[in-house]
């Protein structure tokens, strides 16, 4: 029973492509997170939502678009990629209030060749 | 920018002895939380210690805060083998972000 499931795990992609990675929780949170570690180990917050509404889009290109159909679901669809995009995307879920834990999938290691 | 340095960025112990981890931050916070990801997974929250309290114990782990420094320090006792990981501080601030802001991470070591 994963809490946060996030897939594909591992994707491989050319220049130029549009690529989803799909995000579903079943613990009950209204809010989901996209997160995004470069090699370097660095993890930056991308977009949050609440309740299927945007709360957080911090300086992300254009290219990227998350959906969120319902609160269990948090979506993240980048189109025309580049090999700057290669990075672990995690998705992340938490109660609304600020004392709380966030809760990680295991991420999907996005490769632009 | 990164909120947060960790310091240090690797440390390598044996099993057995004890790992100190430090984290400073920049901004003020209501919450500071530590987080471990083993090679390849994802993140496991660990610990959190909110702004008005200045330390905390769970099992072999012990955290400090000191706000008036912007800085925390997670203590891990008796450290084994299934410890070595990277271990990340993250910061809950209080403007009402919804978001954590990360550290840079410490590669913890522990050899049998």
């Amino acid at each position: 029973d994963t809490a946060v499931s996030q897939t594909p795990k591992y994707l491989v992609t050319q220049m130029g492509n549009d690529k989803s990675i799909k995000c579903e929780q079943n613990l009950g949170h209204d809010t989901m997170y996209w997160y995004k570690q470069d090699s370097k180990k660095f993890l930056k917050i991308m977009f949050s939502y609440n309740n299927k509404e945007l709360i957080i889009n911090e300086t992300v290109p254009n290219r990227f678009s998350p959906k969120s159909p319902d609160k269990a679901h948090l979506n993240l669809h980048i189109n025309s990629l580049e090999l700057g995009d290669s990075a672990v995307y995690f998705c992340a879920s938490s109660l609304p209030s600020e004392h709380t834990e966030a809760f990680f999938g295991q991420g999907t290691r996005l490769t632009v060749v | 920018s990164q909120q947060g340095e960790e310091d240090p960025q690797a440390l390598s112990i044996q099993e057995g002895e004890n790992a100190t981890m430090n984290c400073s931050y920049k901004t003020s916070i209501n919450n500071l939380q530590w987080y471990r990801q083993n090679s390849g997974r994802g993140l496991v929250h660990l610990i959190l210690i909110r702004s008005n309290e200045r330390e905390k114990h769970s099992g072999r782990l012990r955290v400090t805060l000191d706000t008036s420094k912007k800085s925390s320090s997670l203590l891990i006792t008796a450290s084994r083998a299934a410890d070595t990981a990277s271990y990340f501080c993250a910061t809950h601030g209080d403007t009402g972000r919804r978001a954590l802001t990360f550290g840079s991470g410490t590669r913890l070591q522990v050899q049998p």
